[in-house]
């Protein structure tokens, strides 16, 4: 069935390096790519997401890149800050017709982002 | 901002018991989830709901669930004889639909639910 695996479950940078988290996805039909960031007792928020017709996309510190032919997408987050410090959860859908757009998630990474 | 909104926030309840915990989406969205989040793991897929009727649900979501529209606002989930099991937060979410298939999908800030 459909299955997202995401890499590293932790992940510990100093402020100001770079983070980068990866995910691969078995579905070949999936065609969205959102990530998700989740403090601590709080609800899970979109940051950034990609579709399939597209390699690569930045939203300031923020940066998204998939390949579709190997199955896997990253995040980038450069210039990390304290408050980056969360679970990032990358996300797959699909179009496929029994599909309403759910979202199949990988296991989280939590950032922790050392001043 | 438009948000998805859940109560209550926390529930605690004895094992066999019924809970039902409630969601209001987005007032234009047009297909709604349930997903459940076991303590420091990853988010799971519940059910979709779309067009007044459930379209697709997951090995979860067995005989012991059920998810009803009552309305034209309100999103339940019902959870007829509670497990020790069931214990984890449950978030609704919400999607508008407008870009096709997929597209984002809205949180809500979850509802706790801890069976004793």
């Amino acid at each position: 069935g459909e299955n997202v695996e995401q890499h590293p479950s932790t992940l510990s940078v100093q402020e100001g390096d770079s983070a980068v988290i990866k995910c691969t996805y078995s579905d070949s039909a999936s065609n969205y790519f959102p990530w998700y960031k989740q403090e601590l007792g709080k609800r899970p928020q979109l940051i950034i997401d990609i579709r399939s017709n597209v390699g690569e996309k930045k939203d300031q510190r923020i940066a998204v890149t998939l390949n579709k032919t190997a199955k896997h997408f990253s995040l980038h987050i450069t210039e990390t800050q304290p408050e980056d410090s969360a679970v990032y959860f990358c996300a797959a859908s699909t179009t496929r017709s029994s599909n309403t757009g759910k979202l199949i998630f990988g296991q989280g990474t939590t950032l922790q982002v050392k001043p | 901002e438009p948000e998805v909104t859940q109560t209550p926030s926390h529930q605690v309840t004895q094992m066999g018991q019924e809970v039902i915990l409630r969601c209001v989406p987005i007032s234009n969205h047009l297909y709604f989830y349930w997903y459940r989040q076991i303590l420091g793991q990853k988010v799971e897929f519940l059910v979709s709901f779309y067009n007044n009727e459930i379209s697709e649900k997951s090995e979860i979501f067995d005989d012991q669930f059920s998810v009803e529209r009552p309305d034209g606002s309100n999103f339940t989930l019902k959870i007829r004889s509670t497990k020790l099991e069931d214990s984890a937060m449950y978030f609704c979410a919400s999607r508008s639909g407008h870009r096709g298939r997929t597209g984002e999908l809205f949180f809500g800030e979850g509802s706790r639910l801890t069976v004793l």
